[in-house]
């Protein structure tokens, strides 16, 4: 199986700040990598796919990098809705797998 | 307005089974793969298994496998998620998602597996 480690586990920035977050695959994923917000309480939501394409909808501050086995989310600019759980994904081979989640405080 | 509309939460004992419905609205069920995501509480997302909606193949995880199953009802727009042998650490909320890149997710159902 394919594992992806994120990192930070944890974040804690301030409105303003440019964030990134880190996801690392164990193999070669082809780009086949996408990022979700999680909300507390809610379904995730997809944000970025083939690790740099962003969903219709999504706001530009967010932007995804990387190619290989590492990737990157970044922030531009942190707004105070940005509050969430980041997880990445690889959708290169089965089984799929997550990553273990980044927390963003502001 | 596209959707996945999930069944209501569940009680069940250990070694007991649930079945979970994820049912699509405004959308042809069998355009998209469909897939089973669960999340313990406060713990990360686990992928379950995938089925293409349209003839009914699957892929598993293999920590599921032989406990799992995935089915579908294109008459009414409707797939089924069973899982078997409930043990304690099957508590959480599963996912149905599907779209083009998990674009459309259903509200979750939470299982509660407990003597």
């Amino acid at each position: 199986d394919i594992h992806l480690t994120q990192s930070p586990s944890f974040l804690s920035a301030s409105v303003g700040d440019r964030v990134t977050i880190t996801c690392r695959a164990s193999q070669g994923i082809n780009n086949y990598l996408v990022w979700f917000q999680q909300k507390p309480g809610k379904a995730p939501k997809f944000l970025i796919y083939v690790a740099s394409t962003l969903q219709s909808g999504v706001p530009s501050r967010f932007s995804g990098s990387g190619s290989g086995t590492e990737f990157t989310l970044t922030i531009s600019s942190l707004q105070p809705e940005d509050l969430a759980t980041y997880y990445c994904l690889q959708v290169n081979s089965f089984p799929y797998t997550f990553g273990q989640g980044t927390k963003v405080e502001i | 307005q596209v959707m996945l509309v999930q069944s209501g939460a569940e009680v069940r004992k250990p070694g007991a089974s649930v079945k979970i419905s994820c049912k699509a609205s405004g959308y042809t069920l069998t355009t998209y793969f469909l897939h089973w995501v669960r999340q313990a509480p406060g713990q990360g997302l686990e992928w379950m298994g995938i089925m293409n909606p349209g003839v009914g193949t699957t892929t598993y995880a293999e920590k599921f496998q032989g406990r799992v199953t995935m089915t579908t009802d294109t008459s009414t727009s409707t797939v089924y998620m069973d899982l078997i042998s409930l043990k304690s650490e099957d508590t959480a909320v599963y996912f149905c998602a599907s779209g083009d890149n998990f674009d459309i997710w259903g509200q979750g159902t939470m299982v509660t597996v407990s003597s």
